[in-house]
């Protein structure tokens, strides 16, 4: 069975410039997460699906974030304008009965 | 407010020796509590996971943790490390009926050859 799937793997881009993250979860998992983990500290939420409804976004800055999880399935995380502080890894996770699983992430740099 | 704390932040220990990760949790209820290692570059991987009933979990990779209600605490455990061991690991809580996750700050672990 495939894992949690993100792209890409890594991504440099300017600061002002729009980004954009992939994930697709392991099939069949309704529920799914994003979070941003910052450099020697834990995974923080940013957002919770379930199926095609974002159930929890207090803490995704929505001046410039914006998720979207289309069909239920696949999900898409954008930044627009990224800053410098936007610099961290974006981990995606898929949840099973109550574990849950995390793709191997997104390191994202903001010069 | 829950939480999850893992006090020691850096831990080395010498290959072939023990090894033990605190946690400690706050909430109301037990929670379900978890344990995952992320190696760099990579996601967070599972090792092992407490709902309920025996309280000394065997995950993969040679880890156990024990569950200890009395202390609050879910430590991970493992008898002989390997170079190889040398990550960072978190533990996590989420509570019955809700999907929300806690993570702890994560501890380091090196591996002295």
């Amino acid at each position: 069975e495939a894992g949690v799937v993100q792209s890409p793997r890594y991504k440099i881009i300017e600061k002002k410039q729009p980004v954009a993250f992939w994930c697709n979860p392991i099939s069949g998992h309704n529920t799914l997460y994003w979070y941003r983990q910052n450099l020697g500290q834990g995974p923080e939420l940013l957002i919770r699906y379930e199926n095609e409804e974002a159930v929890d976004d207090s803490q995704l800055p929505k001046d410039r974030f914006s998720a979207e999880r289309l069909k239920g399935v696949d999900s898409t995380l954008k930044i627009q304008p990224a800053e410098l502080g936007d610099s961290a890894v974006y981990l995606c996770a898929s949840r099973g009965t109550y574990e849950q699983y995390f793709g191997p992430g997104t390191r994202l740099t903001v010069t | 407010a829950q939480s999850v704390t893992q006090p020691d932040i850096h831990i080395t220990v010498s290959e072939g020796a023990s090894l033990e990760l605190r946690c400690n949790y706050s909430y109301g209820a037990t929670p379900y509590l978890f344990w995952y290692v992320q190696s760099p570059g990579q996601g967070l991987q599972l090792l092992l996971k407490y709902f309920s009933g025996d309280t000394l979990v065997q995950g993969i990779k040679g880890f156990e943790a024990e569950f200890k209600r009395s202390q609050s605490s879910f430590n991970l455990r493992k008898p002989s490390v390997h170079w190889s061991d040398a990550a960072e690991y978190f533990c996590a809580a989420v509570t019955s009926g809700t999907y929300k996750y806690i993570f702890g700050t994560g501890t380091r672990l090196k591996v002295l050859a």
